[in-house]
Formats: structure tokens, C-alpha cells, sequence
């Protein structure tokens, strides 16, 4: 079964607005790396990250890798429609497969 | 295109009937995954090669379903017997491990219905 937990499981936003997520776990990981997945396609990386506490960015997004290692955010400001989508968090057990969140659904209205 | 590739993307058949899906990974990368997803999950994993060795598998891939990767390139995950319960997307993700380092990349997957 999954042993990430994102919320919120879903999200209706207006254009422009900025939005946040979090991913949290009860095991420790070294990765943290957040997707986005469309409807009908596989997921793409979006932001990696490998240090406790370490802040990412990737144009309108951010990530944070949590202290204690069980947990990391992901902001996206101004968001726009072409940011709808499900968001999925996920990380390595013992580097080898990877353990995905049940996703975030994102909708943006206009 | 040099990311991941899925082959077919998507796939009807009835039960009982075997299906085969072929990815090819970005051509640099050792290390090849399967991972099935339903509807409002995230992806679970399957099963991983480094080169043409087949590593793990998880308690998912029941005796109905092999994997293969004959030289350590494109790979072939069959499933004997379909399911209704095989109904799902397959997703295949490529990575080459460096260090602790491992992201996977994903193709955009097959998406099988046994009807």
C-alpha cells in the first residue's frame, strides 16, 4: 500500500491564486521528488530534492524537503489554467522503486 | 523524441486473452521499471531491471505477469489470462542510478481495459 500521504486530495482554485501542498510520510526518506501527471499521461518531474530542509524552485513552483525527513510542500503561485492537473509526491524505498502519494488534484478556473 | 516509450497506449481485450507491452527506455539509462496505476491512485511499483537482470519484484506481480529484458534495453511485460482486475495503466520509468541519486522518468503509459 502507499505510505505517503498528500493533502488535500483535491483543490479548486481561481486563476491567479497561489496553492499548497504537502506530502507526509512515517518513514524517513533521502528524496523527495514531486510529479505531475495529465489526464491519459504518464508523470513528469517536476522538482527533485536530496537535503533536509533544502528549498527548490522551478519557475512558479517551490518545494521544501522537510527537517525531520517525513514530510515536504510544494507551492505554485499565480497559478494558471495549464497547472490543472494531479500533483503526486514520491520517494525512493532504498533506492530502488519508488513510493508515490495518492495525488493532489488540481483544478484552476479561469 | 529521446524519453520513454510505451507501446501501444492503449490496449482492449477480453478475459482471458494474454496482451504484451513493450517500453523503451531513454537509451542511456541501466535501470528500467513497471508500475501499474488505477484510477485515483498513484502509481505502484512492479518490478525493475538493472541492465537485463530483473532485481525485485513486488507481491503485485502475480505468476500471470513476466517482465523481460532480453539485452538490457527495451523491456516486454506480458500478463497471461487477463482480468478484469488487471484493468489499470502500465507505466514504465527509466533512470540511471548515480550515486544515491535514482530519478525515474516516466513514459506516458498503456492503458489496458479486459472487458
Amino acid at each position: 500500500g502507499q505510505q505517503l500521504n498528500q493533502s488535500p486530495q483535491s483543490m479548486f482554485i481561481q486563476e491567479g491564486e497561489d496553492v499548497s501542498m504537502n506530502c507526509t510520510s512515517s518513514s524517513i526518506f533521502n528524496t523527495w521528488l514531486w510529479y505531475k501527471q495529465d489526464p491519459g499521461e504518464g508523470p513528469v518531474l517536476l522538482i527533485a530534492l536530496y537535503k533536509a530542509g533544502e528549498l527548490t524552485s522551478n519557475g512558479r513552483l517551490t518545494a521544501q524537503f522537510g527537517i525531520t525527513r517525513k514530510d515536504s510542500f510544494l507551492n505554485i503561485s499565480a497559478s494558471i489554467p495549464s497547472d490543472v492537473g494531479i500533483y503526486f509526491c514520491a520517494g525512493p524505498r532504498n533506492n530502488n522503486d519508488m513510493r508515490f502519494g495518492a495525488g493532489t488534484r488540481l483544478t484552476v478556473k479561469p | 523524441d529521446t524519453g520513454v516509450s510505451q507501446d501501444p497506449r492503449h490496449k482492449i481485450t477480453k478475459r482471458g486473452q494474454n496482451v504484451t507491452f513493450r517500453c523503451d527506455p531513454i537509451s542511456e539509462h541501466n535501470r528500467l521499471y513497471w508500475y501499474r496505476q488505477t484510477l485515483g491512485q498513484g502509481p505502484e511499483f512492479l518490478t525493475y531491471f538493472q541492465n537485463e537482470a530483473q532485481l525485485e519484484k513486488s507481491r503485485l506481480l502475480s505468476d500471470r505477469f513476466s517482465a523481460e529484458r532480453p539485452k538490457g534495453s527495451f523491456s516486454t511485460l506480458e500478463i497471461q489470462r487477463t482480468e478484469q482486475g488487471d484493468s489499470a495503466m502500465y507505466l514504465c520509468a527509466s533512470s540511471l542510478r548515480f550515486g544515491t541519486r535514482n530519478i525515474q522518468y516516466f513514459g506516458a503509459g498503456t492503458r489496458l481495459s479486459v472487458l
